[in-house]
């Protein structure tokens, strides 16, 4: 089963601009994490937010998580280039002993 | 350097044969997971281990196994059960409990 679903699925930009991408879940979760895949690559850890927090920033990205909506966004402010890439959510159960469900993810294009 | 390290890169399997997958990691993590993803798709989990000797399967464990006998080995045996092996495989690991994980770099495995 898949956890969470973003939107949109795919999301094209110029150099400069922001993003924003969002994902919806649907059980209760301990934590709520980004990860950046390049293509053919393996993934890599963006940002955790835990269930208590409602807002965490990390240089050029910001997170929110609002648990009563079941729902998430990642925003990527002043996009480059290199920020091309899919990007996923994946959420941790509010259950002991369970592994990330992650979400079909968004892929992102900035041109230049 | 600490990380995780998937072989081989790429891997073709004749019908009807097991092929393994190895991954290996030196963070010292618990846990280990195995995820699959087909194009355009999301991971869906495969098996994961938080203890030596011990495993759980994932959503889409058939056709599959594994062995934890090693904190540091998690390898994955793709067996002829399985009808449709072809995709990109994605082993990770993590501290458990509420932390980012840390994947390798995939391994693409092809039905020939």
């Amino acid at each position: 089963s898949q956890q969470g679903e973003e939107d949109p699925q795919a999301l094209s930009i110029q150099e400069g601009e922001n993003a924003t991408m969002n994902c919806s879940y649907k059980t209760s979760i301990n934590n709520l994490q980004w990860y950046r895949q390049n293509s053919g690559r393996g993934l890599v850890h963006l940002i955790l937010i835990r269930s208590n927090e409602r807002e965490k920033h990390s240089g050029r990205l910001r997170v929110t998580l609002d648990t009563s909506k079941k729902s998430s966004s990642l925003l990527i402010t002043a996009s480059r280039a290199a920020d091309t890439a899919s990007y996923f959510c994946a959420t941790e159960a509010n259950q002991a002993g369970t592994a990330l469900i992650f979400g079909k993810g968004t892929t992102l294009s900035v041109s230049s | 350097d600490g990380g995780i390290t998937q072989s081989p890169k790429y891997l073709f399997r004749k019908e009807g044969q097991n092929v393994t997958l190895s991954c290996e990691q030196n963070l010292n993590h618990d846990a280990m997971y195995w995820y699959r993803q087909d194009p355009g798709q999301g991971l869906r989990l495969i098996y994961y281990s938080q203890i030596v000797n011990d495993f759980q399967k994932g959503d889409i464990a058939e056709g599959y196994s594994v062995s934890r006998e090693k904190k540091e080995s998690f390898p994955l045996t793709v067996t002829s059960a399985q009808k449709n092996p072809t995709a990109f495989y994605l082993c990770a690991s993590s501290i458990v409990g509420g932390y980012g994980y840390t994947f390798g770099s995939g391994t693409r495995l092809t039905v020939v």
